[in-house]
C-alpha cells in the first residue's frame, strides 16, 4: 500500500531550540495533516494542507505542503518540554469524505530543560 | 474536543473470548473510523463507514467485525481474540461538513490479550 516516510523515528532537542520534520512519499497526496499525539491519548490535529505550497502557521507551528505534492514539513519553533510527544503526518490520496488516511509511522521528539 | 468517546479506555480479556470496543460521536460525523496502533507500525485502518449500515474494510480488517446501526455509535468487536490483537485502538470521525478531509480521534482503548 501507500507509504509516508518519516525519519529519524526519535530526536532528542533543547528547550528553546526549532525543530523541523519531514515526511515523503513516492506517491502524490492531495491532502496532508499534522497530528500530535500525547502519551495514552489519540493524534490531535495540529495541521491541516489543501493545496501544493500552501504554508500553514499555528501558534509556533508553521507546516508547508510540498510543490511536488510528494511531501510536507512541520517546524516548531522555539520548543517547549509540552512539545513532547509524538507527531504523525498523514496524507489522502484522494480529496473528499470519502478519502481514506494513509499514516505515517510518528516522530517520538524529545524537549530537554 | 472531538466528539469522539471511546470505552472502555482499558480492557483486559483472555484468547478465544469476544470483545466489543465502543465509540460514540456527538457531531454527528457521517464517517467514522477505526484504526490500531503497534509500535513499529504506526496507525493501521482496521474497518470505516460512511454512513449507517454502510461500512467496508480497511488494511488490517481480519478478526474485526464493526455494525452502524445508528449514525452517532461505530462499535468494534473481536469475534475470537487472539495475543496479536493486543493494540490501542482509536475511533475516529470525519469532519465532512467542511469539505475537509480531517479526521478527529478519540482518546483510545487499550487492549491486552492474555
Amino acid at each position: 500500500g501507500q507509504q509516508l516516510n518519516q525519519s529519524p523515528q526519535s530526536m532528542f532537542i533543547q528547550e528553546g531550540e526549532d525543530v523541523s520534520m519531514n515526511c515523503t512519499s513516492s506517491s502524490i497526496f492531495n491532502t496532508w495533516l499534522w497530528y500530535k499525539q500525547d502519551p495514552g491519548e489519540g493524534p490531535v490535529l495540529l495541521i491541516a494542507l489543501y493545496k501544493a505550497g500552501e504554508l500553514t502557521s499555528n501558534g509556533r507551528l508553521t507546516a508547508q505542503f510540498g510543490i511536488t505534492r510528494k511531501d510536507s514539513f512541520l517546524n516548531i519553533s522555539a520548543s517547549i518540554p509540552s512539545d513532547v510527544g509524538i507527531y504523525f503526518c498523514a496524507g489522502t490520496l484522494v480529496t473528499g469524505a470519502n478519502s481514506k488516511l494513509t499514516f505515517g509511522k510518528g516522530i517520538t521528539l524529545s524537549v530537554r530543560p | 474536543d472531538a466528539g469522539i468517546t471511546q470505552s472502555p479506555r482499558y480492557k483486559i480479556t483472555e484468547t478465544g473470548r469476544q470483545v466489543t470496543l465502543m465509540c460514540h460521536q456527538t457531531w454527528s460525523h457521517s464517517y467514522m473510523f477505526w484504526y490500531r496502533q503497534d509500535l513499529g507500525h504506526g496507525l493501521r485502518l482496521i474497518y470505516y463507514s460512511a454512513a449507517a449500515d454502510i461500512t467496508d474494510k480497511g488494511e488490517v480488517s481480519d478478526g474485526y467485525v464493526v455494525s452502524r446501526s445508528k449514525t452517532e455509535n461505530f462499535p468494534l468487536t473481536l469475534e475470537s481474540a487472539t495475543r496479536s490483537q493486543t493494540s490501542v485502538y482509536f475511533c475516529a470521525g470525519l469532519d465532512s461538513g467542511s469539505g475537509s478531509d480531517t479526521q478527529y480521534f478519540g482518546p483510545g482503548t487499550r487492549l491486552t490479550v492474555l
